[in-house]
């Protein structure tokens, strides 16, 4: 059964700061979404991950896939207060199986 | 999403009453889900669709029916409604890109079993 385990669960980091969310997975996929949720928001999509050693960017978000390592992460550089909400990734394995989310809040 | 309607958007029941939640589509998609999100669980996905009239459990259906009579419509049902069961529900249609899968989500449904 795949099994989806995101860390940190919280993040409070200052502004200007850099640093990475984890996002492990228990088998075998090579299909990894990102998603940001906003307070009584739905999801948005971020980074869609379809293969080994895929890298997305956009702005100041920076995501990577290790299929191997059944491992992604999700790399802030330089956050700024409007990165605060949750971030999910989630494993395509015939299901899409959700983490359990990492809050960030970003401080000024 | 504009594609994805879900109804209601909240609502109050009693214990031990059945609650059905309708999300609605529009771009014809095949593949329906229905996930429930709770503080510390995630999004938990509850029943999915992969067409007509084909339904099958996710990891939290105990309490849980689905019907799809028609493409655009995938039903939620609280059989029995439980205080457990308070949450909110999102419904996710996976809709085919040029990169592959895709998954999109409705705006949710908050539910409160009191």
């Amino acid at each position: 059964e795949l099994k989806v385990e995101q860390n940190p669960l919280f993040l409070s980091m200052q502004e200007g700061k850099n640093y990475t969310i984890y996002c492990n997975y228990s088998t075998t996929s090579d299909r990894l979404y990102w998603y940001r949720q906003d307070p009584g928001k739905s999801l948005e999509s971020l980074f869609v991950l379809l293969s080994n050693g895929a890298v997305k960017q956009e702005g100041r978000l920076m995501a990577s896939l290790d299929t191997k390592a059944r491992l992604s992460t999700l790399h802030i550089t330089a956050a700024v207060h409007d990165l605060s909400a949750t971030y999910f990734c989630a494993v395509d394995g015939a299901k899409l199986i959700f983490g359990q989310g990492t809050e960030l809040s970003v401080k000024p | 999403d504009a594609g994805i309607t879900q109804s209601p958007r909240h609502k109050v029941t009693e214990t031990g009453t059945p609650v059905t939640l309708r999300c609605h589509q529009t771009e014809n998609h095949r593949y329906m889900y229905w996930y429930r999100q709770d503080p510390g669980h995630g999004l938990r996905l509850i029943h999915y669709s992969y067409g007509v009239k084909d339904t099958d459990k996710g990891e939290v259906s105990d309490g849980y029916s689905v019907s799809r009579s028609k493409t655009e419509d995938f039903l939620l049902t609280l059989e029995s409604a439980t205080s457990s069961q308070t949450s909110v529900y999102f419904c996710a249609t996976r809709t085919l890109t040029g990169g592959g899968y895709g998954y999109t989500f409705g705006s949710g449904t908050r539910l409160t079993v009191v």
